[in-house]
C-alpha cells in the first residue's frame, strides 16, 4: 500500500532552523491529512491537520502546506527545537470508509543543539 | 488531559498461544481502533469500532483476531491462535468523532514478541 509516501526516512536540522518533511500521496480521493509525532516507547501524537479545501494550515511553530495539484503535503516546522526530534508520519483517511488512516512510513527528525 | 491506557507494556508468548491486548480509551469517545506497527515498517490499520460493532477491519484483521467491548470502559483485541508475524507493536486509539473530522489519540502501544 503506497498510497501515502515518505521519501526522506531521516532528517537532521540545527535548532533554530526549519524543518521541512515531505509526504506525497497519490489517491486523489484523498480530502484530509494529518500529522502525526511519535517518540520511541510511545504511541503517535496528533500534532495538525489540513483539509483539502485549505492549502495552509498554521498551528505556533508548525505549518502544514498541501498542493493538490501535485499530491504533495509538507510541514513545517520553524523554529526548530531539540524536543522536536522524534518521528513524524504523514496520514490520510480512506473516502470510503473514513475510518481507517493509511500511514506514511515515516521521517526520523533529528534537531541538534 | 484525557489519554488512551493500554496493557500490558510487553507480552512475550509462544506460538499458538491465545493473547488479549487491553486498552481503555478516553471516556467520552464513540470511536475506537487499533493498529499495529511491525518494526521497520508503517502503522496499519486493523480495525475500527463504533457503536458495539466493528465499522471496518484491513486484510490483517482475520479470523484470528478478535474485538471487544466487555464493559463500558475497556476494548479488547484478541489474537486466538498467534503467529510469529504477529509479533509487532499493537497501538490503541480513540475518537470523539470519525476520522475526517476528528484526531485520533493513540495509546502508548502493546509490544507482542511471539516465539
Amino acid at each position: 500500500d503506497q498510497q501515502v509516501k515518505q521519501n526522506s526516512p531521516s532528517l537532521s536540522v540545527q535548532e533554530g532552523r526549519i524543518s521541512i518533511l515531505n509526504c506525497d500521496y497519490t489517491n486523489s480521493m484523498f480530502d484530509y491529512f494529518l500529522w502525526y509525532k511519535k517518540y520511541p516507547a510511545e504511541g503517535p501524537t496528533f500534532l495538525i491537520s489540513i483539509s483539502s479545501i485549505k492549502d495552509k494550515n498554521e498551528d505556533g511553530r508548525f505549518t502544514v502546506f498541501l498542493n493538490k495539484s501535485a499530491k504533495h503535503l509538507s510541514l513545517h516546522i520553524v523554529p526548530s527545537q531539540p524536543g522536536d526530534s522524534a518521528v513524524y508520519f504523514c496520514a490520510a483517511p480512506t473516502k470510503t470508509s473514513g475510518s481507517r488512516l493509511t500511514f506514511g512510513e515515516g521521517t526520523q527528525l533529528t534537531v541538534n543543539p | 488531559e484525557p489519554e488512551v491506557t493500554q496493557t500490558p507494556s510487553h507480552q512475550v508468548t509462544q506460538m499458538g498461544q491465545e493473547v488479549i491486548l487491553r486498552c481503555v480509551p478516553i471516556s467520552n469517545h464513540l470511536y475506537f481502533y487499533w493498529y499495529r506497527q511491525i518494526l521497520g515498517q508503517k502503522v496499519e490499520f486493523l480495525v475500527s469500532f463504533y457503536n458495539n460493532e466493528i465499522s471496518e477491519k484491513s486484510e490483517i484483521f482475520d479470523d484470528q483476531f478478535s474485538v471487544e467491548r466487555p464493559d463500558g470502559s475497556n476494548f479488547t483485541l484478541k489474537i486466538r491462535s498467534t503467529k510469529l508475524e504477529d509479533s509487532a507493536m499493537y497501538f490503541c486509539a480513540s475518537s470523539e468523532e470519525g476520522i475526517g473530522v476528528g484526531e485520533l489519540f493513540f495509546g502508548e502501544g502493546s509490544r507482542l514478541t511471539v516465539l
